[in-house]
């Protein structure tokens, strides 16, 4: 039972460079979230999937998008990676409810834009 | 949109000290408020959490308290040890939605030995 996986676990892009960072869950959870963290800002959300076929943005979702492929699989995409978007990302899932609310974190990416 | 705010961004004791975080939210609508300790190149992993229906809740060495009224809540951990040392982030949301947390800064926790 892995949990969250996620890909690649390092990075490292130029400016204007494109990727996906890809990230997939084995325990049938319904919500997806992606956040990244920076040094003193914690946990910033970017977006969420709170069911197969949605998504929203998060507090800070410029110059990134996602992709809810399946029940198991969130992609985050940059289009045009920016210094600004060097950071950790971490990948979670969770299923919301009374009885089991934690989230499940992935081993996160870290991604560096020069 | 609720927004947490987490203090002190540092702090450090001695080992067998306690250590006490604080956390203020700011929608009243928040109900979970989970805490997640996160050691150095790890994934954060979740150590209690608390429901708007409890006051406080405790677990060995920490525990955490709940003030609706005042819109904030506190993580304890006494007699602190050395792999206490971390980075300690509390989080609101509310249940029975998309499960979203917001999380605040981070408190960076050293126990000295």
């Amino acid at each position: 039972n892995a949990g969250v996986t996620q890909t690649p676990k390092f990075q490292v892009l130029k400016t204007g460079q494109s990727m996906t960072l890809q990230c997939a869950q084995d325990m049938n959870h319904n919500s997806m979230y992606w956040y990244r963290q920076d040094p003193g800002m914690g946990l910033r959300l970017i977006y969420y999937s709170a069911s197969e076929g949605t998504t929203d943005k998060g507090e800070v979702p410029n110059g990134y998008n996602v992709s809810r492929l399946n029940k198991r699989e969130f992609s985050l995409r940059l289009e045009s990676a920016a210094p600004s978007q060097t950071s950790v990302y971490f990948c979670a899932s969770s299923e919301p409810g009374w009885r089991d609310y934690g989230y499940t974190f992935g081993s996160g990416t870290r991604l560096t834009v020069v | 949109g609720e927004n947490v705010e987490q203090h002190p961004s540092t702090l450090s004791v001695q080992e067998g000290d306690s250590a006490v975080i604080k956390c203020t939210y700011s929608d009243s609508a928040s109900n979970y408020f989970p805490w997640y300790k996160q050691e150095l190149g790890k994934r954060p992993q979740l150590i209690i959490d608390i429901r708007s229906n409890v006051g406080e809740k405790k677990d060995q060495r920490i525990a955490v308290t709940l003030n609706k009224t005042a819109k904030h809540f506190s993580l304890h951990i006494t007699e602190t040890q050395p792999e206490d040392s971390a980075v300690y982030f509390c989080a609101a949301s509310i249940t029975g939605n998309t499960g979203k947390l917001i999380f605040g800064q981070g408190t960076t926790l050293q126990v000295k030995p």
